[in-house]
């Protein structure tokens, strides 16, 4: 079973509207990490959570934890056709960063 | 940033042979680096666990016999996938912790293998 769950496991969105994307996890996060990737190619490095409620912001990309640092969202504003990828989230348990099954964004123009 | 290099990006090899990936970390030391693995389509798999000077630890389902991976210094590690068939045909990526710059990952470019 997938300790971490993403979700959606796909998003089709036009160009300019906002976006959510969920990460679910059956244990405590300590660490949650936002990555995005196209897929051949490296992972980009978004943000990182640590604390319960923390929120993170860079451009138009949001990261959230909840309080009891179980759940993660990641918020898109005004997407772009840069924006499209796949964005995996990730948890940092035992000092081994696990994954999950990613979301791949479409943007349409 | 921290950088970790990939060797080579991409590799075409005949079934039955060996092929050797290096994960290298440029610009810092790494106590231990990661090898993971992803098919079309899905995420991130991980692989095994390389810690400089000692055996990796690999992830269930994954053979070590198969996937032979050496962690020479603190900036080196080795993935040689030997006997390779068609279905280790993958996109395998590394990540290497850095040990002056707290617990953070830095992932390398990755290595896509095909196996014909």
């Amino acid at each position: 079973s997938q300790e971490l769950e993403q979700s959606p496991q796909s998003l089709i969105v036009q160009e300019g509207k906002n976006l959510t994307i969920n990460c679910t996890s059956s244990k405590t996060l300590y660490g949650l990490y936002w990555y995005k990737q196209k897929y051949g190619e490296g992972l980009i490095f978004l943000m990182m959570l640590q604390k319960g409620g923390e929120e993170k912001s860079h451009e138009k990309i949001t990261a959230k934890l909840d309080e009891k640092k179980q759940q993660s969202s990641l918020h898109i504003t005004a997407s772009q056709p840069s924006h499209a990828g796949i964005y995996l989230c990730g948890a940092d348990w035992a000092q081994k960063l696990v994954f999950g099954q990613g979301t791949r964004l479409t943007i349409n123009p | 940033g921290a950088v970790v290099s990939q060797h080579p990006s991409w590799v075409i090899c005949k079934s039955g042979t060996s092929v050797k990936i290096e994960c290298r970390s440029l610009d810092f030391q790494a106590t231990t680096m990661f090898w993971y693995r992803q098919f079309p389509k899905q995420s991130l798999m991980l692989m095994a666990t390389s810690n400089e000077g000692s055996k990796a630890t690999y992830e269930q389902g994954v053979e070590k016999d198969k996937f032979l991976i050496n962690h020479a210094s603190l900036t080196l590690s080795t993935l040689t996938v030997t006997s390779a068939h068609p279905e280790d045909s993958s996109f395998y990526i590394c990540s290497a912790v850095a040990r002056d710059r707290g617990l953070g990952q830095y992932f390398g470019p990755g290595t896509r293998l095909t196996v014909t």
